[in-house]
């Protein structure tokens, strides 16, 4: 099946500094999802990217769909200690409404 | 708006026990999709509906697990008999078919003693 490899696994940043994390498939996606999962909390969906080469920002969050369609990118910017958290990105196959979701890279903000 | 709803949140029984999980999805979303979260596998589809019919249970682990939508507001996953391997958070979501973005429950969080 399909797989989604996120990288890094997991960061260790001061407040302030900004994120770069990525997600690459072994296939193409048509469309790429990024969600955020607090603790104890579901996944809640940030950005949602449609188009080859879309770049699309929500507040201090970037994402980018990647030329190819097999990846994708999350950045944050000036990171705050509510963005701590496990960054999931997902995607659906062609014509199939099944999420594959990505490993998930665990932020953790140091004091 | 409101949104997914789960029940029961947290949940401990003891092995052999039947353990049924709950959901309301969103209002006018015709795609049901429950999920489960464990350490080791991530996030896996279990299995998804769209307007109350099954479409993939190939995620379902085993004949334990049984899921149903009897209407559209309603879905339940059933575990019988429960193993302690089956801890995990269980998540129910839900979608509108003409778009790939699902959104999640706050889940239920199992624990099979």
């Amino acid at each position: 099946g399909q797989q989604l490899n996120q990288s890094p696994q997991s960061m260790f940043i001061q407040e302030g500094e900004d994120v770069s994390m990525n997600c690459t498939s072994s296939s193409i996606f048509n469309t790429w999802l990024w969600y955020k999962q607090d603790p104890g909390e579901g996944p809640v969906l940030l950005i949602a990217l449609y188009k080859a080469g879309e770049l699309t920002s929500n507040g201090r969050l970037t994402a980018q769909f990647g030329i190819t369609r097999k990846d994708s990118f999350l950045n944050i910017s000036a990171s705050i200690p509510s963005d701590v958290g496990i960054y999931f990105c997902a995607g659906p196959n062609f014509g199939n409404e099944k999420l594959t979701f990505g490993t998930g890279t665990r932020l953790t903000i140091i004091p | 708006d409101a949104g997914v709803i789960q029940s029961p949140r947290h949940e401990v029984t003891e092995m052999g026990q039947e353990v049924t999980l709950r959901c309301k999805p969103i209002s006018g979303h015709n795609s049901l999709f429950w999920y489960r979260q464990t350490m080791m596998r991530g996030l896996e589809l279990l299995i998804y509906f769209n307007n109350n019919v099954p479409i993939d249970d190939s995620g379902m682990p085993e004949d334990r697990f049984s899921a149903k939508m009897p209407n559209a507001s309603f879905s339940t996953l059933k575990i019988q008999p429960s193993e302690p391997r089956d801890s995990a958070v269980y998540f129910c979501a839900s979608s509108q078919r003409s778009k790939n973005t699902i959104y999640f429950g706050e889940g239920s969080w199992l624990t099979v003693v």
